[in-house]
């Protein structure tokens, strides 16, 4: 099993300002994950953090907005930037245990509020 | 292309009552589907997975599900309800094969316990 550490673990922010959460993985895994959760919603998948390159956004959802950072395979972060009451949700650092199947680990998760 | 359907976004039983959360998939390739549990403020975690052996498959806590083809079904059940069950719970689906190995997640059912 991976153990993921995110933090921080809950924030209030203001509006217009930005954050940047982190996850950190206790092993080296190929692929790493951001989902959003939105209340009373799914899971969103945000992008996927390309260890060296950029990330891999998914539709919907853009670099000027979600800007991610990949330096290693143990550590990545999401910053939400220029946030609005609308970003406030719950931001999920996933990794890929299984290639083959898609089996994931999670964070604990980043629950922030906009105000 | 892959989704998932979870029937009711709230089910509530008795504690000691049968718990059945229910789930439907779409896959154009064979799938891996998968059930998660949300705990309160806590990230998400694997319960249990289907990948083509046998269709009964036995997960944590006292939880099993059921692969049906025929039904595109693979609903969640746990014999008699703990209070400590009471979470949100995902089912997924990802692809074999050619389909995608990101898995897709449903909305999501919450899961209450009674006394």
């Amino acid at each position: 099993s991976a153990v993921i550490s995110q933090k921080p673990s809950r924030d209030i922010c203001q509006r217009g300002t930005s954050l940047t959460i982190q996850c950190q993985v206790d092993s080296q895994v190929t692929m790493m994950f951001w989902y959003r959760q939105q209340p009373g919603q799914s899971l969103t998948l945000i992008a996927t953090a390309n260890q060296g390159s950029e990330a891999t956004y998914e539709s919907g959802f853009v670099i000027d907005k979600f800007p991610i950072s990949r330096p290693n395979l143990t550590f990545s972060t999401l910053t939400v930037s220029n946030m609005s009451p609308e970003d406030s949700s719950i931001y999920l650092c996933s990794v890929v245990w299984d290639i083959n199947t898609g089996e994931l680990f999670f964070g604990e998760g980043s629950r922030l509020t906009v105000l | 292309a892959q989704s998932v359907t979870q029937l009711g976004s709230h089910v509530s039983v008795s504690e000691g009552a049968l718990v059945l959360l229910r789930c439907n998939y779409s896959s154009s390739v064979p799938p891996y589907l998968f059930w998660y549990v949300q705990y309160p403020n806590q990230g998400l975690q694997l319960l249990l997975k289907y990948t083509s052996a046998a269709t009964l498959v036995k997960g944590i806590n006292g939880f099993e599900a059921e692969f049906k083809k025929s039904e595109t079904s693979f609903h969640l059940t746990k014999p008699s309800a703990h209070m400590s069950d009471a979470a949100e719970y995902f089912c997924a689906v990802s692809g074999m094969g050619g389909g995608s190995y990101i898995p897709t997640f449903g909305r999501g059912t919450s899961l209450i316990v009674h006394p």
